[in-house]
């Protein structure tokens, strides 16, 4: 049961292009959502996050949109680099102050020089 | 100068052995957690220490026993290793009841 859903498992982008990563939930009450990024062989970690009460939050190149009626939200990358050729998860925490996260499956993207 | 190490990095074993993995965090975090990758790749929680004391206990089978001698460490061991544990588990801490996790580099566990 998939409460964080990223449906496409892989992206691929040319270097200076846009990159758009989705992510899908199901639970309404879900309040914060977080980005992170994981290389091979590497734990994942922290991108970048938003809360509910925002429907944008922006870090340098990165840019997570935040569309609650439709229990969606997307990391955009701008400008992709080759750097970024990562695995990103999506992940919430089931309520507010809980202590695990629900994670997406990963979307791999491969940034093409 | 890792933030959360875990160790081994790999793991390989035969069916029936019982096996640990060790994990340390030196950023001063309260919470500690363990996190299993399965071969669909979903990363899902199975323990979750405070300060020492046990707060989630996902549906893990009980020859999984977490065990955390002070807050900075928090080990995993397993009891007669089944092909199903085949995973890559992932050891994180965060501050008390913040979201944000750090992550180990993961164990690569496979069970022959």
């Amino acid at each position: 049961d998939q409460q964080v859903k990223q449906n496409s498992p892989s992206l691929s982008v040319q270097e200076g292009r846009i990159s758009i990563l989705n992510c899908d939930y199901t639970n309404s009450m879900f309040d914060y959502f977080l980005w992170y990024k994981k290389y091979p062989a590497e734990g994942p970690t922290f991108l970048i996050s938003i809360s509910s009460i925002k429907d944008k939050n922006e870090d340098g190149r990165f840019t997570v949109f935040l569309n609650k009626s439709a229990k969606h939200l997307s990391l955009h990358i701008v400008p992709s680099q080759p750097g970024d050729s990562a695995v990103y998860f999506c992940a919430a925490p089931p309520q507010t102050g809980a202590n695990n996260l629900f994670f997406g499956t990963g979307t791999r993207l491969t940034v093409i020089p | 100068d890792t933030a959360v190490s875990q160790t081994p990095k790999y793991l390989v074993t035969q069916m029936g052995n019982d096996k640990s993995i060790k994990c340390e965090q030196n950023l001063g975090h309260d919470t500690m957690y363990w996190y299993k990758q399965d071969s669909k790749k979903f990363l899902k929680i199975m323990f979750s220490y405070n300060n020492k004391e046990l707060i989630i206990n996902e549906t893990v089978p009980n020859r999984f026993s977490p065990k955390s001698p002070d807050k900075a460490h928090l080990n995993l061991h397993i009891n007669s290793l089944e092909l199903g544990d085949s995973a890559v588990y992932f050891c994180a801490s965060s501050a008390n009841r913040n979201e944000k996790l750090f992550f180990g580099s993961g164990t690569q566990l496979s069970v022959l």
